[in-house]
């Protein structure tokens, strides 16, 4: 069964290092998402992402991160410049986007981004 | 905007049942049902959409009652592999295709 993958699994930078983190949707779908979950708390949008361009983004997104899909493959979640609050799982999902209310958002594994 | 989940945990014997609710101050076009286990990813269970639709997968359904903007998750007779904490996300009927999820309701079974 298809699947979101997601590297790295974990990642631990210094506060103001940029980061990269790096997705692969299911190959069919055409809307991918950022999640972040602070531990033990939950899970919150930070932004969508269909045909080359940000559809939605919430508050958290702000300057210092962007989205990018580089490649036929790949979704990446640059921040720019990492404080210790960025410190969470990070959660790329993506769907069909066909259009329907029952477009259904598949998860992948997370990265553990840790900002010392 | 967040929906309001309840309870915050459950605690419960193998066997017994469960119910999760999941409300919104505003109308609602669907809601998504979430799984997830201690450092997993969410796992997605079902959509409910408007309309008071009910669904169902093995011992798990969910029902949409529109008139409250509320869906519940029953889970019945529960099993081990039933423990996690289960995420509501909802969709806005004015909204793109962003999910706002609630805190989530954690599940804990006991043998």
């Amino acid at each position: 069964e298809p699947e979101v993958t997601q590297t790295p699994s974990h990642q631990v930078t210094q506060m103001g290092q940029e980061v990269i983190l790096r997705c692969v949707p299911i190959s069919n779908h055409l809307y991918f998402y950022w999640y972040r979950q602070i531990l033990g708390q939950k899970v919150e949008f930070l932004v969508s992402f269909y045909n080359n361009e940000i559809s939605e983004k919430s508050e958290i997104f702000d300057d210092q991160f962007s989205v990018e899909r580089p490649d036929g493959s790949n979704f990446t979640l640059k921040i720019r410049s990492t404080k210790l609050e960025d410190s969470a799982m990070y959660f790329c999902a993506s769907s069909v986007g066909d259009g329907g209310f029952l477009d259904t958002q598949y998860f992948g594994p997370g990265t553990r981004l840790t900002v010392l | 905007q967040q929906p309001v989940q309840s309870p915050q945990a459950v605690i419960l014997r193998e066997g017994e049942d469960a119910v999760i609710n999941c409300s919104s101050s505003k109308a609602l076009y669907s809601v998504h049902w979430y799984r997830q286990k201690h450092g997993e990813a969410p796992v997605f269970l079902m959509i409910l959409l408007k309309g008071g639709e009910q669904k169902g997968h093995d011992k798990i359904s969910a029902s949409f009652n529109e008139k409250k903007q509320q869906s519940s998750l029953y889970l019945t007779a529960s099993q081990l592999s039933y423990s996690g904490t289960y995420f509501c996300g909802t969709r806005l009927m004015d909204s793109n295709y962003q999910l706002i999820w609630g805190a989530g309701t954690k599940l804990i079974i006991k043998p």
